[in-house]
């Protein structure tokens, strides 16, 4: 079966510090992949997308960066924390013909910059 | 631009009741695919049901229905027979033809009891 894994939970981190997100992605080849930030109480914000290996689609400029150095991950990092990237991560996967279900989606990473 | 708005920031509905949640986009695209998603307290995004543009007939999946207005450019969402389950956020969603979705604002809907 496919799945999406993400990874942490949720996480605390101090300004100024790297992060590091990762999604896996289990039982399928050549997904297309994304990432998306939610704010509090607001709608869903797509950073970045990839449709393979080494190919990274920038949505906004900001202070964070993603890459996918393998066919089924997809990591987003940055290297010194703002306070204003506190929000609700989550990645998301969908195969190139599954296009009729749109995405589906990891269970999301908490993140509070303090 | 493609966007997706969503004018009931918030709504409520008496269990075992029906309640319409309202979505509009924008796009200039023919062909292309629409979505509810709904997120409850745990945050999980869950796919709700979903259009294809080309169909006329409005999708149904158990008590979610549609209400898909493609010239009005309008996709509301139904839910009849309201669960104290279906508290949650709702986000409508457009998929365009570079497979990006885009979401719309949401609407947090509560089951009373």
């Amino acid at each position: 079966s496919q799945t999406i894994h993400q990874w942490p939970a949720t996480l605390v981190q101090p300004v100024g510090s790297p992060l590091s997100l990762e999604c896996t992605v289990e039982g399928t080849s050549n997904p297309n992949l994304y990432w998306y930030r939610q704010a509090a109480g607001r709608g869903l914000q797509l950073l970045f997308y990839s449709v393979g290996i080494g190919q990274i689609s920038s949505e906004v400029p900001q202070n964070l960066s993603a890459s996918r150095p393998q066919d089924r991950q997809f990591i987003l990092s940055s290297k010194k924390l703002l306070l204003s990237d506190s929000g609700f991560y989550l990645c998301a996967w969908k195969h190139e013909t599954n296009r009729p279900y749109g995405y589906t989606f990891g269970s999301g990473t908490r993140l509070t910059v303090v | 631009a493609q966007t997706v708005t969503q004018s009931q920031p918030e709504m409520s509905v008496q269990e075992a009741e029906t309640v319409t949640l309202s979505c509009t986009y924008d796009t200039s695209e023919n062909n292309y695919y629409l979505f509810w998603y709904k997120q409850p307290p745990s945050r999980q995004m869950i796919l709700v049901i979903r259009q294809e543009a080309y169909k006329q007939q409005n999708a149904t999946e158990n008590r979610f229905s549609v209400n898909f207005q493609k010239a009005a450019k309008s996709f509301s969402l139904k839910i009849s027979d309201s669960q104290l389950g279906d508290t949650a956020m709702y986000f409508c969603a457009f998929m365009t033809s570079y497979d990006k979705v885009i979401f719309g604002p949401g609407t947090s809907l509560s089951v009373i009891p």
